[in-house]
């Protein structure tokens, strides 16, 4: 059974750098034609896709977003991460990492709250 | 971007009930639409994919259907455990979520 789990800071300061890192078990991130999402939520609302990426490296980002996020992906430990430049209290979110195939999230890790505040 | 409507926003219906959910697209997404249930504190669990296939151990009560801009997610008979939030999300443009229906106990 695949398992994602996220880990990460879960206060951050306004303008700074928020990273997490999903931890996938159970299957290997470098098999299949998946992709491998970050998804937030805040908190009382919807959901809100922030970006994907391939086993090949290859990123593909929520425009409204683009230019704060970053996507990696470490084959060898079995991770991929997200960073988020100049957060603001609106980045304020439970962020989920999910697995992506047929064009849906099958896979989802449990979620991880950061709240961003000084 | 794709916008993704869902109405109603809230559906109040007893156990055993009939669930109708709605979800309108922008524009069309062809069959590329899942529906998402979310409980509070959960992550979201994948119901539905490409509009009408149940997910692994999905129960059979959960229907999926519609193309193009209107999709239907249907609950035949509703158990306990079935209210929750639902969301619908399109894979066709970039991803994109509708805003949810929430099925309370009436």
């Amino acid at each position: 059974q695949l398992q994602l789990q996220e880990s990460g800071s879960g206060l951050v300061e306004p303008s700074q750098t928020l990273s997490l890192t999903c931890a996938v078990s159970g299957g290997s991130i470098s098999t299949g034609l998946y992709s491998w999402s970050w998804v937030r939520q805040p908190p009382g609302k919807g959901l809100e896709w922030i970006g994907y990426i391939y086993k090949s490296g290859s990123t593909y980002c929520k425009q409204s977003l683009r230019s704060r996020v970053t996507i990696s992906v470490d084959s060898s430990k079995n991770q991929f991460s997200l960073r988020l430049s100049s957060v603001t209290a609106a980045d304020t979110a439970v962020y989920y990492c999910a697995r992506s195939g047929h064009s849906s999230f099958d896979y989802w890790g449990q979620g991880t709250l950061i709240t961003v505040s000084s | 971007e794709v916008v993704l409507t869902q109405s109603p926003a809230t559906l109040s219906l007893s156990p055993g009930e009939r669930a109708t959910l709605s979800c309108r697209a922008s524009q069309s997404v062809y069959s590329s639409l899942a529906w998402y249930q979310q409980k509070p504190g959960q992550a979201p669990r994948l119901l539905i994919y490409d509009s009408s296939n149940r997910a692994t151990g999905i129960p059979a009560r959960f229907s999926g259907s519609g193309s193009g801009t209107d999709f239907t997610l249907t609950i035949s008979s509703l158990e306990p455990e079935d209210f929750a939030v639902y969301y619908c999300q399109q894979g066709s443009d970039w991803p994109s979520f509708g805003g949810g229906t929430k099925v309370e106990i009436k």
